[in-house]
């Protein structure tokens, strides 16, 4: 059962150029979680999304980020008119199931680490 | 949201046991332990969680304070592999259960 898949692995953009992050979930897995890793900090929380639904955005900047997981196909971190600031490493995670259940852990992928010239 | 307390590194040789504390004095009597560790290079992994009582499974155990506003990690035998950022997350039932919220971390590191 393959896990989390993000890709690319790694992605350049010069200022100002569109970034697209991918991220499939584990099979089965209908929730989607997109995070932010600064450079020796920790994970900041951006948005959380089902199929064909934004449940809480309210981690994602107000301005250039959106996020969508379609019916078909990977959940899509969208970053547009990219800047120096931007540059990261993305983690997606996914989950079977949104109910508060103490056994509902989230599955992280790789990650996606972009740097912005 | 309830913050926790971490140190920001701990050390530890090879094959000894390491305990990495947690103070989360403002917790709630419904949010839950858990805990992630994330290698280099990596995205995080689920390590351990709890509620009230005390914990275990095949990679650690969890110590839950009396009054739930401390936890301990408890790693048996260091290994190498082990060498990881650990990320102590209290998850409150809610809207916001699914809101991972990571703070700094403990950064351990393993020496042979």
């Amino acid at each position: 059962n393959a896990g989390v898949m993000q890709n690319p692995r790694h992605l350049v953009r010069r200022r100002g150029q569109e970034a697209r992050l991918r991220c499939s979930p584990m099979k089965g897995h209908s929730h989607v979680y997109w995070y932010r890793q600064l450079p020796e900090e920790g994970l900041k929380f951006m948005v959380y999304l089902q199929k064909e639904n934004i449940i809480d955005e309210s981690g994602m900047p107000k301005e250039r980020f959106s996020a969508e997981f379609p019916k078909e196909g990977p959940s899509i971190l969208r970053i547009q008119q990219v800047v120096r600031g931007d540059s990261a490493a993305y983690f997606c995670a996914s989950s079977p199931f949104s109910a508060p259940s103490s056994y509902n852990e989230q599955f992280f992928g790789p990650g996606t680490r972009l740097t912005v010239l | 949201d309830a913050k926790t307390t971490q140190p920001n590194s701990m050390e530890s040789n090879e094959e000894e046991p390491v305990h990495l504390p947690c103070n989360h004095s403002t917790i709630s009597g419904t949010d839950y332990i858990h805990w992630y560790r994330q290698l280099p290079s990596q995205g995080p992994e689920y390590v351990i969680h709890g509620l009230t009582s005390n914990v275990n499974n095949r990679m650690a155990s969890l110590a839950i304070a009396e009054d739930r506003k401390s936890s301990t990690l408890i790693l048996h035998r260091a290994t190498l592999r082990d060498a990881a950022v650990y990320y102590c997350i209290l998850r409150s039932r809610g809207r916001n259960f699914n809101k991972f919220y990571f703070g700094s971390g403990t950064k351990l590191n393993v020496k042979p």
